[in-house]
């Protein structure tokens, strides 16, 4: 069975650019989370989508949004790109939301913004 | 708020060695503790997954323990080798707010053959 799934691989883009990642989970995952991580840093929670709807969202600008398709794959958009938004992207699934649920890691997206 | 720290930040061990990575967090209302380790540029892999009401989990030659109202898990490596050498992340799922996992900065460990 495939793993979580996550494209581009890399990206590189400028400043003020507009970018759009995706995933597809597990098959038979429902809820899709999505983080960002810093070099040297671990990975900060963005957002949790579960049946299409949003479910958490963490500490980060409305330039990051995100939707989640009727197949249970999602999007993360970032908007007017900066510097610090350079990162790896991680998206995870599991079965449903629930907080005894183990999650499922992407091999992430590579993110440069020059 | 959560945080989660991790000691030490990296570690250089011979081939063979037992080893322990530590990880510590502020809250202990926590509904469970994951352990992942990233290869580098890579994403993360679940090693184990130990709930609030556990004290233990063992997969192969890995172990971690939990003590929840010290705030504290240990990640026991046995025999280690080579192939482990990766950053081991520990990562936290409070019991309030959004429930979203906190991590730690990692252990970035080097097995030298």
């Amino acid at each position: 069975d495939a793993g979580v799934t996550q494209s581009p691989t890399h990206l590189i883009k400028t400043r003020g650019q507009h970018v759009t990642l995706r995933c597809s989970p597990i098959s038979g995952h429902k809820s899709v989370s999505w983080y960002q991580q810093v070099l040297g840093q671990g990975p900060q929670f963005i957002f949790q989508y579960y049946e299409k709807e949003e479910r958490g969202r963490g500490n980060f600008p409305d330039r990051f949004s995100a939707r989640q398709f009727p197949n249970y794959s999602s999007e993360l958009n970032v908007n007017a790109l900066l510097l610090g938004d350079s990162a790896l992207y991680l998206c995870a699934s599991s079965l449903d939301p629930g907080a005894s649920e183990k999650l499922f890691f992407g091999s992430g997206t590579q993110l440069s913004v020059l | 708020k959560q945080e989660v720290t991790q000691i030490p930040a990296a570690l250089s061990v011979p081939e063979g060695e037992n080893l322990v990575l530590n990880c510590s967090f502020t809250d202990s209302a926590i509904y469970n503790l994951q352990w992942f380790r990233q290869d580098p540029g890579k994403g993360l892999t679940s090693l184990l997954l130990i709930q609030s009401s556990q004290r233990e989990q063992t997969s192969g030659r890995l172990n971690a323990s939990l003590d929840k109202s010290s705030g504290r898990s240990t990640l026991y490596i046995a025999a280690s080798q080579p192939g482990d050498s990766a950053t081991y992340l520990c990562a936290v799922r409070s019991d309030t707010g959004r429930r979203a996992l906190t991590f730690g900065s990692g252990t970035r460990l080097q097995v030298q053959p």
